[in-house]
């Protein structure tokens, strides 16, 4: 089962260069996530989508956009990289809200800007 | 502001010790609460979740309690084992979104 699946799993970049990192699950959910996680920070949330077509936004959701034009997809873009978005990137989905199933995590995205 | 926080941060323990780590949230939004495992360049394995209505959650060795009124949740380990060495963390369930701790990086010694 591959559950959920991030790629790339490690990028570098320069400051001002774009990016976009892919989210697919295979569990026909229908919500999806992306999370920040940050030393003694903890996960933060970016953006979230509770459908296909839909998105909304986290916590943090500056300097990102995603997009949600197929189920299993999730897609989070950098527009243009700022070293303070290094960061780990998760992925992750559920059946219902967030608040009433497990979540389910693909492995991360280490992405450090320079 | 919605926070959760987890105690102590880090924990060392020999191998067959029973231990408890703690969480706590200041909010009542939070109506339910998860509990995580992470293990070192790994996404997060969602171990158990409590809902409101619930006061406890059983899964084999592990034992998660929730206190809404006090605003505690606690994660038993019965028996450790080497294999249980990672960071665990409790996330309470707010709507549409999931409110994180900081985890607690336990350390199971052979």
């Amino acid at each position: 089962n591959a559950g959920v699946t991030q790629t790339p799993k490690f990028r570098v970049l320069k400051t001002g260069q774009s990016m976009t990192l892919l989210c697919a699950q295979d569990m026909n959910h229908e919500y999806m996530y992306w999370y920040r996680q940050d030393p003694g920070m903890g996960l933060r949330l970016i953006h979230y989508s509770v459908g296909e077509g839909t998105t909304a936004k986290g916590e943090v959701p500056d300097g990102y956009n995603v997009s949600r034009l197929k189920k299993q997809n999730f897609l989070l873009g950098l527009e243009s990289a700022a070293p303070s978005q290094t960061s780990v990137y998760f992925c992750a989905s559920s059946w219902e809200s967030i608040s009433n199933q497990p979540q389910h995590f693909g492995d991360g995205t280490r992405l450090s800007i320079l | 502001k919605q926070e959760v926080t987890q105690i102590p941060a880090a924990l060392s323990v020999p191998e067959g010790e029973n231990l408890v780590l703690n969480c706590s949230f200041t909010d009542s939004a939070i109506y339910n609460l998860q509990w995580f495992r992470q293990d070192p360049g790994k996404g997060l394995t969602s171990l158990l979740l409590i809902q409101s209505s619930q006061r406890e959650q059983t899964s084999g060795r592990l034992n998660a309690s929730l206190d809404k009124s006090s605003g505690r949740s606690t994660l038993y380990i019965a028996a450790s084992q080497p294999g249980d060495s990672a960071t665990y963390l409790c996330a309470g369930g707010a709507t549409n979104k999931l409110i994180f701790g900081t985890g607690t990086l336990l350390a199971v010694q052979p």
